[in-house]
């Protein structure tokens, strides 16, 4: 079974500031995806960034960028200069490239605060 | 096409009622999930459909709780005599997958809250 974990629950940021979340994830499988999703107080779960287990480069979008450590399990994400539309419960989630399009598996969640 | 619609928003019942909640999914997505969400966790798989089949039920979904997805296009996700364990966020999303070239990412609504009293 695939398991994700995100050890922050809250984190905070100041406004133009770069913040970084942390996820691990655990699977025997070496094929896979990865994602962040971000939940803001409207509730709809919205694609952040998507990153595939067999590409080395890191995933960039905008001004959201990962760093994918595949032997350590790791999957983080960097927000720089964050803006006040930034804040929002932020999900790691997993699923296998096997099975894509099926369950995704997700983390417990951190809640990102962006100060002004 | 506005994306994933859910419907009711929220739904607050009393308990050992029965309710249905209602997902429209972007209209060429081919598969629709259902996740349970409960305050401050990530959510969690309850089944999905590729079309009007269902493929895979998680083992959350208890007797009490089934979802029909006729003619391929809405799902509705019903639960019987209700509990109070039974509040949560319910989620819909759907995906397009392709037997070649692959697969989109979710497309996620905006949930159904539920809360049992």
């Amino acid at each position: 079974a695939q398991t994700v974990t995100q050890s922050q629950p809250e984190m905070s940021v100041q406004e133009a500031e770069t913040v970084t979340l942390s996820c691990t994830y655990d699977t025997s499988e070496s094929d896979y995806y990865l994602f962040w999703y971000k939940q803001p107080p409207s509730r709809q779960m919205i694609l952040v960034i998507r990153q595939e287990a067999y590409k080395q480069q890191n995933a960039t979008e905008n001004r959201f960028s990962v760093n994918f450590q595949k032997a350590a399990k790791s999957f983080s994400l960097k927000i720089s200069d964050s803006q006040l539309g930034d804040a929002a419960m932020y999900f790691c989630a997993h699923h296998l490239r096997k099975t894509s399009g099926s369950r995704l598996t997700f983390g417990e969640g951190t809640q990102l605060t962006v100060n002004p | 096409d506005t994306g994933v619609s859910q419907d009711p928003r929220h739904k607050i019942t009393k308990r050992g009622q029965n309710v249905t909640f209602r997902c429209d999914p972007i209209s060429e997505h081919n598969r629709l999930y259902w996740y349970r969400q409960t305050l401050g966790q990530g959510p969690e798989f309850l089944t999905y459909f590729q079309n009007e089949a269902q493929l895979e039920k998680s083992r959350l979904l208890s007797d009490r709780f089934s979802a029909e997805r006729p003619k391929g296009s809405f799902s509705t996700l019903e639960i019987q005599r209700t509990e109070q364990g039974d509040s949560a966020m319910y989620l819909c999303a759907s995906s397009l997958v392709k037997a070649i070239g692959g697969y989109y990412g979710y497309t996620f609504g905006s949930g159904t809250r539920l809360t049992v009293v």
